[in-house]
């Protein structure tokens, strides 16, 4: 499996604020997807954004963008306009050619009013 | 949107006994679907991969015996935690792989505590 790697266990930001989530990792395939997930407190996963690796454009959703880095292994996750709703654990992961995500560790976002 | 109804949500069980978690896709054939399992404030672990109509593969480590799946259908993958013992206890997470959407589909998990 892949490695994943998110260093900051815990980020705070202030509403309306924009906050970065970093995620690095590890492969040897050209060609595979990055996504990265919302886990709020109910703990139902939700996708935030995806990315395929051959496309060099950075995907955007709304206040939601990453910054694709291909040739660093790099892959953050930049929140804009901070909302309450936005609280969550959000999850890098990476999809292989065996169609498997492996997960980083995660990274807890607090959002203060 | 495509949905993966998992029941139940939360379950206790006396240990020994066996539980069985399952994972039906409302409205779209999930071919592979895909069990984690997921302590407190940590990531989410892989344990198997299941097709259906075929066997799972398990991840290194993880007792096929102990944990068993069935694929039985397009819409529905089974999870059974048999014998189950306090150390069983976990959120456990199927994921449907969604060609439609070229991504996944998470379920909203099952809450597992063995007593």
């Amino acid at each position: 499996a892949q490695t994943v790697t998110q260093s900051q266990p815990e980020m705070s930001v202030q509403e309306a604020e924009t906050v970065t989530l970093s995620c690095t990792y590890d492969t040897s395939e050209s060609d595979y997807y990055l996504f990265w997930y919302k886990q709020p407190p109910s703990r139902q996963m939700i996708l935030v954004i995806r990315q395929e690796a051959y496309k060099q454009q950075n995907a955007t959703e709304n206040r939601f963008s990453v910054n694709f880095q291909k040739a660093a292994k790099s892959f953050s996750l930049k929140i804009s306009d901070s909302q309450l709703g936005d609280a969550a654990m959000y999850f890098c992961a990476y999809r292989s050619n065996d169609y498997k995500l492996s997960f980083g560790a995660g990274t807890t976002v607090t959002v203060r009013a | 949107g495509a949905v993966v109804s998992q029941h139940p949500s939360w379950v206790i069980c006396k240990s020994g006994t066996s539980v069985k978690i399952e994972c039906r896709s409302l409205d779209f054939q999930a071919t592979t679907m895909f069990w984690y399992r997921q302590f407190p404030k940590q990531s989410l672990m892989l344990m198997a991969t299941s097709n259906e109509g075929s066997k799972a593969t398990y991840e290194q480590g993880v007792e096929k015996d102990k944990f068993l799946i069935n694929h039985a259908s397009l819409t529905l993958s089974t999870l059974t935690v048999t014998s189950a013992h306090p150390e069983d206890s976990s959120f456990y997470i199927c994921s449907a792989q969604n060609w439609g959407v070229y991504g996944y589909t998470f379920g909203s998990g099952t809450r597992l505590t063995v007593v």
